[in-house]
């Protein structure tokens, strides 16, 4: 079965430092989404692609947070340089296209910035 | 804008049943339930397009308001792997062709033998 495929699962980064995150979606994907998820708290949207474009950033911390997807097909999420409050879990999630179709999470990449 | 889930948390016996809200003031296109254990990535659970849509899953199933912009989470007889949190994701128009999946703060769900 095709899963959405993320690494690392865990990392542990300085405060100051840079950190990266990388995201491979279900072959065919169009649509990739990028979500922090604090700890007891729902997923929170950062960045949306369709096919290597930025749709959505307006959640996204521009002044360290950054988003690229080169080829329309994986894609990596920077930070940089991280702060103590950027711990959580990044998730990954991919869906053909458009609204009316299921949307998918990798297992996600849990920071810890000490 | 983030949708509205209530109740934040239910305790279940198991064998009863639950429901949870999911409401949103922007006009939705569809929406989206996920389930989630702690620790663990949110896995798919239905997806809901049309106004007055109904759908189930074993014992799971949902219903969709279009007009009212809600839909409900219905646990029919729950067991004990249905213990996690809820998430509603709600599919919004955020302009230029592109729509916006946000989801709610999460319902959580123990079910206690």
């Amino acid at each position: 079965e095709a899963e959405v495929a993320q690494s690392p699962r865990y990392k542990i980064t300085e405060k100051s430092q840079a950190v990266a995150f990388w995201c491979d979606p279900i072959s065919g994907h169009a649509t990739l989404y990028w979500y922090r998820q604090i700890l007891g708290q729902g997923p929170e949207l950062l960045v949306q692609f369709q096919d290597e474009s930025v749709v959505d950033d307006s959640q996204l911390p521009k002044d360290r947070f950054s988003a690229e997807r080169l080829k329309g097909v994986d894609s990596t999420l920077k930070i940089q340089p991280a702060e103590l409050g950027d711990s959580a879990m990044y998730l990954c999630a991919s869906s053909l296209a458009g609204a009316f179709t299921e949307a998918f999470f990798g297992q996600g990449t849990r920071l810890t910035v000490v | 804008q983030q949708p509205v889930q209530s109740p934040q948390a239910v305790i279940l016996r198991e064998g009863e049943d639950a429901v949870i809200n999911c409401s949103s003031s922007k006009a939705l296109y569809s929406v989206h339930w996920y389930r989630q254990k702690h620790g663990e990535a949110p896995v798919f659970l239905m997806i809901l397009l049309k106004g007055g849509e109904q759908k189930g899953h074993d014992k799971i199933s949902a219903s969709f308001n279009e007009k009212k912009q809600q839909s409900s989470l219905y646990l029919t007889a729950s067991q004990l792997s249905y213990s996690g949190t809820y998430f509603c994701g709600t599919h919004a128009y955020s302009g230029a062709g592109s729509y916006q999946l946000t989801f709610g703060k999460g319902t959580k769900l123990s079910v206690i033998p």
